[in-house]
């Protein structure tokens, strides 16, 4: 069955990065894009952006260029999410969601950023 | 302020037929499919619409969906108690070299 499960919580402090994995299970990893969402307490969804396993290009929505970076390995059939230059407002739980219907989801993992 | 429109929240009482609307534009729902996620508190999203109208193997026969123009519908009928949690909409959006864009949620109570 597919499965992502994606790596703990972290807390960080404003001005750091933090490095978010997904591994994913149950289906030949290079065949499907995996989405990047977030969702901040009590708010509703963000799409972050897309990465190719494949091939590992990368498409990111415009409000995050320049601070997020998707990568993958694929050896172990892991992506990751890296955003930098954190402040309090990227307090949020991080989900990886499987293309192209995002028909799986991870588990989401809590950032939480504080001084 | 998100992209596509619904609204904050909806209630019915069990057996209802109930349906939560979604607004875009052209560029989002007018031209690409529309999805439908349901969140339970604490968990991650589940899909429960693809394909404007397409139901994933496992849920139930009383959600449904639709799609007229830019705008888009979720209907759940005989409305269980198990079905209060968070709707949301979503669809690719063409503008801006491509992205995903989801309406606010709607907030589904039942009485």
């Amino acid at each position: 069955q597919v499965q992502l499960v994606q790596s703990g919580a972290e807390v960080k402090k404003p001005g750091a990065s933090v490095k978010v994995s997904c591994k994913a299970s149950g289906y030949t990893f290079t065949s499907y894009y995996m989405h990047w969402v977030r969702q901040a307490p009590g708010q509703g969804l963000e799409w972050m952006g897309i990465i190719n396993p494949s091939g590992g290009s990368t498409s990111y929505a415009q409000k995050f260029q320049g601070r997020v970076t998707m990568t993958r390995d694929t050896s172990t059939s892991t992506v990751y999410m890296e955003l930098s230059s954190l402040r309090s407002e990227d307090t949020a739980v991080y989900y990886c969601a499987r293309a192209t219907d995002l028909d799986y989801w991870g588990q989401g993992t809590l950032v939480t950023v504080s001084s | 302020q998100s992209v596509l429109t619904q609204p904050p929240s909806a209630s019915g009482t069990p057996g209802q037929r109930v349906t939560i609307s979604c607004s875009g534009s052209s560029s989002n729902i007018g031209s690409n499919y529309v999805y439908w996620y349901q969140q339970l508190p604490g968990t991650a999203p589940k899909l429960l619409i693809y394909r404007n109208n397409q139901r994933p193997s496992g849920v139930p026969d009383r959600f449904s969906g639709s799609k007229s123009g830019t705008s888009a519908s979720l209907a759940i009928s005989g409305l269980r108690s198990e079905d209060e949690a968070d709707y949301y909409c979503a669809a690719w959006d063409d503008s801006l070299s491509g992205h995903w864009v989801f309406g606010g949620g709607t907030k589904l109570t039942v009485l």
